[in-house]
């Protein structure tokens, strides 16, 4: 059975930083892309950043250019976001999914129950 | 603010058909790129309903067909039932700049 779990969630500053993890069951970490997509309260989805099976290529939304960092550690089974210099706006849910499609064909297929990152003084 | 833009809200009876709308541009769905559908009950995280414009992942009824034209695309819930009434979203890939995954706008199904 496919599982994605996130942690990592919690009450951060303005300004300040988190790291988000995934960890990834059920079929072999090393085989697919994955993504992390928010959703702020009682708004829509917004999709944030997506990596390749190998880390050789990532892509960012631009709202998170140069604040954010996907990786993923395929030995642990793991899917990371570092997340710095957070702005109130990053507040949400946060999920990762598995995507079986390249980027900009692909969709997500399996994901997580998400974790709530809020960013107020 | 998304790029696709999907109606606010739709309705209906039990056992009724509606029709969700998602619509584009030429930098996106009419470029052409895929579209694929999510469903979202309160409360929990999406579920793939449909990818690939028209393919349902195994486990989802043949109730929900997606189909895509131009610069729009549209998901059918047929025999509509309670369990339908859920938020859904359409997504796709924009190419404008350095290129993003885009969602729709998302629509409220009421039963």
């Amino acid at each position: 059975e496919v599982q994605l779990v996130e942690s990592g969630g919690n009450l951060v500053q303005p300004g300040g930083s988190l790291r988000l993890s995934c960890l990834i069951s059920g079929f072999p970490s090393n085989a697919y892309s994955m993504v992390w997509v928010r959703q702020a309260p009682g708004k829509g989805l917004d999709w944030i950043s997506y990596i390749d099976a190998h880390s050789i290529t990532m892509y960012y939304a631009d709202s998170v250019k140069g604040r954010f960092t996907i990786s993923r550690d395929n030995a642990k089974n793991s899917l990371y976001l570092e997340m710095t210099s957070l702005r109130p706006e990053d507040t949400g849910v946060y999920y990762c999914a598995r995507d079986p499609g390249g980027f900009s064909s692909g969709w997500s297929d399996y994901w997580g129950q998400g974790t709530l990152v809020t960013v107020s003084s | 603010q998304s790029v696709l833009t999907q109606p606010p809200s739709v309705s209906g009876a039990p056992g009724q058909t509606v029709t969700l709308s998602c619509t584009g541009s030429t930098s996106n769905i009419g470029a052409p790129y895929d579209v694929h559908w999510y469903q979202q009950r309160p409360g929990t995280a999406p579920k793939l309903l449909i990818y690939g414009n028209v393919n349902r992942p195994s486990g989802v009824p043949d109730r929900f067909s997606g189909s895509k034209s131009g610069t729009s695309a549209s998901l059918a819930i047929s025999g509509l039932q309670a369990d339908d009434e859920a938020d859904y979203y359409c997504q796709s890939y924009d190419n404008r700049l350095s290129g993003s995954r885009v969602f729709g706008t998302g629509t409220r199904v009421t039963v």
